[in-house]
């Protein structure tokens, strides 16, 4: 499968605790976006990467979220002492360019 | 970026065809106008886009009036499984566009 993978798919965790997700995009695109979505609402701009370089991150991004993209491949975002309104679907695209964006299945975040 | 309207939710029956228009009444000239659909539990994924007049291609049409201040998805036949929440996004081809999805409408299909 070439397309955009996200791991886990899944992640239950407790209020305060750190979490890391994972996203191999498909390897000739350069751009990577993270996206957050909840119920009722469509995706979020979270932070996008061309290449290696963190191009832009949403105001609205809290310090507690960080996110990587080593290398210009895979990328990583982590949430820090996580609360429960960050409870979410988060989803990673990528694209070549400024084309069409391919998703991952995302991952489900449930915070208790 | 130029804001987009459409409506929340729809309703078809299968076999039907369903026209879903997004508004954008202030989109630029190097905009493009692109459409995805999403199924829970999944990513977005592209449908179609198009810059002017018709597109067409194996799963939808879009249509873009001349003054190109809305457009209309065009589902052919529709089964249950196109039911989903469809996206109306406007955004240029090139530079850091980065692209901004709204709500969405819900479509649902019925037997």
């Amino acid at each position: 499968d070439t397309g955009v993978s996200q791991d886990p798919r899944h992640k239950i965790t407790k209020r305060g605790q750190n979490v890391t997700f994972r996203c191999d995009p498909i390897s000739e695109h350069n751009r990577l976006y993270w996206y957050r979505q909840t119920l009722g609402q469509g995706p979020e701009f979270l932070t996008y990467f061309q290449n290696e370089a963190q191009l832009e991150k949403s105001r609205l991004l809290s310090d507690r979220f960080s996110a990587e993209r080593p290398k210009g491949s895979f990328s990583t975002l982590e949430i820090q002492r996580t609360e429960q309104g960050d409870s979410a679907m988060y989803l990673c695209a990528s694209s070549l360019g400024n084309e069409k964006l391919f998703f991952g299945s995302g991952t489900q975040l449930s915070v208790l | 970026l130029a804001k987009t309207t459409q409506p929340i939710s729809m309703d078809s029956y299968e076999g039907q065809e369903v026209n879903i228009t997004c508004s954008h009444n202030n989109i630029a000239t190097n905009d493009y106008i692109t459409w995805y659909q999403q199924f829970p539990s999944q990513g977005p994924r592209f449908i179609i886009q198009g810059y002017k007049t018709k597109v067409t291609n194996e799963v939808a049409s879009l249509f873009i009036p001349a003054d190109r201040k809305s457009s209309t998805l065009s589902l052919p036949r529709v089964s249950l499984s196109d039911t989903a929440v469809y996206y109306c996004l406007v955004g240029p081809s090139g530079g850091s566009y980065i692209p901004t999805f709204g709500r969405g409408t819900s479509l649902i299909v019925h037997p």
